[in-house]
């Protein structure tokens, strides 16, 4: 079974450009997560999905980033523009959640994003 | 507030000794735990969760947990360790909050096993 896929692997811009990330997950999956990790750190939720809807993007910094997840299966995580803080690891992780969340999470190897 | 704690940065130990890796928890109701390693440049694995039930987790790699309420804590054990554990594992807590639920992920504990 295939894991979960992330692109690219590996991203330099320079600051106040745009950035795009992408994400498929496990098939069947109905809940998608987007983390941040920043060196040293824990995974920080930026975003989670149910399906296709966004059902906790609080701490999504809605002024530069964006995400979406058409269809509920594939999802894109957006910066613009990027500053020089938004240099971390992006990760996207999948599960078959249930309303309790007790499942486990999936990770994609992840996006190394370094802002210039 | 704080809801998972990892107290230690970094773990040594030697080859074949057993091996502990700490995480306390601080969360209203029953909690739901789970460990997670990473290896370099790669996403986090799964290792094991507790839920309910026995408080004595089995999961894999031939990790275990142990859910201790009184003392809120969930520490990660290992009988005999190898070279190849060497890793950066989180502790992560579910913690509901407006009607929904977040995962809080620890800070993360670096294991060294030196042969």
């Amino acid at each position: 079974e295939a894991g979960v896929v992330q692109s690219p692997r590996y991203k330099i811009i320079e600051k106040k450009q745009p950035v795009a990330f992408w994400c498929n997950p496990i098939s069947g999956h109905n809940t998608l997560y987007w983390y941040l990790q920043n060196l040293g750190q824990g995974p920080e939720l930026l975003i989670r999905y149910e399906n296709e809807e966004a059902v906790d993007d609080s701490q999504l910094p809605k002024d530069r980033f964006s995400a979406e997840r058409l269809k509920g299966v594939d999802s894109t995580l957006k910066i613009q523009p990027a500053e020089l803080g938004d240099s971390a690891v992006y990760l996207c992780a999948s599960s078959l959640e249930n309303v309790a969340g007790e499942a486990e999470q999936f990770f994609g190897p992840g996006t190394r994003l370094t802002v210039l | 507030a704080q809801s998972v704690a990892q107290p230690e940065d970094q773990v040594n130990v030697a080859e074949g000794n057993p091996l502990t890796v700490k995480c306390t928890y601080s969360v209203s109701g029953n909690p739901y735990l789970f460990w997670y390693v990473q290896y370099p440049n790669r996403g986090l694995q799964f290792l094991l969760k507790y839920i309910t039930g026995d408080n004595l987790v089995k999961g894999s790699y031939g990790f275990e947990a142990e859910f201790n309420k009184s003392q809120t804590s969930f520490h990660l054990k290992k009988p005999s360790a190898l070279v190849s554990d060497s890793a950066l594992y989180f502790c992560a807590v579910r913690r509901l909050t407006s009607g929904t639920y977040k995962y809080i992920f620890g800070t993360g504990t670096r294991l060294k096993v030196l042969a």
